[in-house]
């Protein structure tokens, strides 16, 4: 069984707070690392996919980071909106398998106006 | 177009009952996947069709029965379900090679056995 781990489960900030979370993963057989937003009723999309150790990527407010030797990456929004409010959830690909997603079990992300 | 369709959007079925889920996508993806989600739980894998060939079950009972008639079709045939399968059925898709292999998702079935 492989573990991916999220947290927190669930974060309610403030309209304007600055807010990061984690996923950690296995530190072997690394592929890929990707992050997902869900909206309520919507389709999970995605906003990165990260495959260096070291990669940092960046999509308006919301920004990644990937460290593969120790198994995690962060998730940060900078200056939380109430539309930033969704589930993020990551998946972890090993290099053999990349068919295959192990998923955390998300971080439930609630920003009051 | 970057859409995954799933149907139906909701379904409830007795114990009975054969029914079927469908997803589309017409972004050429070789592979697509059919994912389970109980909540609060992250989604599980259940099967992934690669260039229309089942390439992975996830050990899930033969009460449920993927089919991939084409590249943009994928089937979830239920029979004989049992209330601890009503769930939120997920189909995605995704290249089949390249590091860009994020998938993409349809909105889901909820599906719920009486």
């Amino acid at each position: 069984i492989l573990n991916v781990e999220q947290s927190p489960q669930s974060l309610h900030v403030q309209e304007g707070d600055s807010t990061n979370f984690t996923c950690s993963f296995p530190s072997s057989n690394f592929y890929a690392l990707h992050w997902y937003r869900w909206e309520t009723a919507k389709s999970p999309e995605a906003l990165f996919v990260m495959t260096l150790n070291g990669d940092e990527k960046k999509k308006g407010r919301i920004s990644a980071t990937l460290n593969t030797k120790e198994g995690y990456s962060y998730l940060y929004i900078k200056g939380s909106q109430p539309e930033d409010s969704a589930t993020y959830l990551c998946a972890f690909i090993l290099w053999f398998n990349f068919n295959k997603f192990y998923f955390g079990s998300g971080t439930k992300l609630n920003v009051k106006p | 177009d970057t859409e995954v369709t799933q149907t139906p959007k909701h379904l409830v079925m007795g114990m009975t009952n054969k029914k079927s889920l469908k997803c589309e996508q017409h972004m050429g993806h070789r592979a697509m996947y059919w994912y389970k989600q109980k909540a609060k739980k992250p989604p599980e894998l259940m099967f992934v069709y690669s260039y229309e060939k089942l390439s992975i079950n996830e050990s899930v009972p033969s009460r449920f029965s993927p089919e991939c008639p084409n590249s943009s079709l994928l089937n979830l045939h239920l029979h004989a379900l049992q209330p601890e399968d009503s769930a939120l059925y997920l189909c995605a898709s995704s290249q089949e090679e390249g590091v860009n292999t994020e998938a993409f998702f349809g909105q889901g079935t909820r599906l719920t056995v009486v």
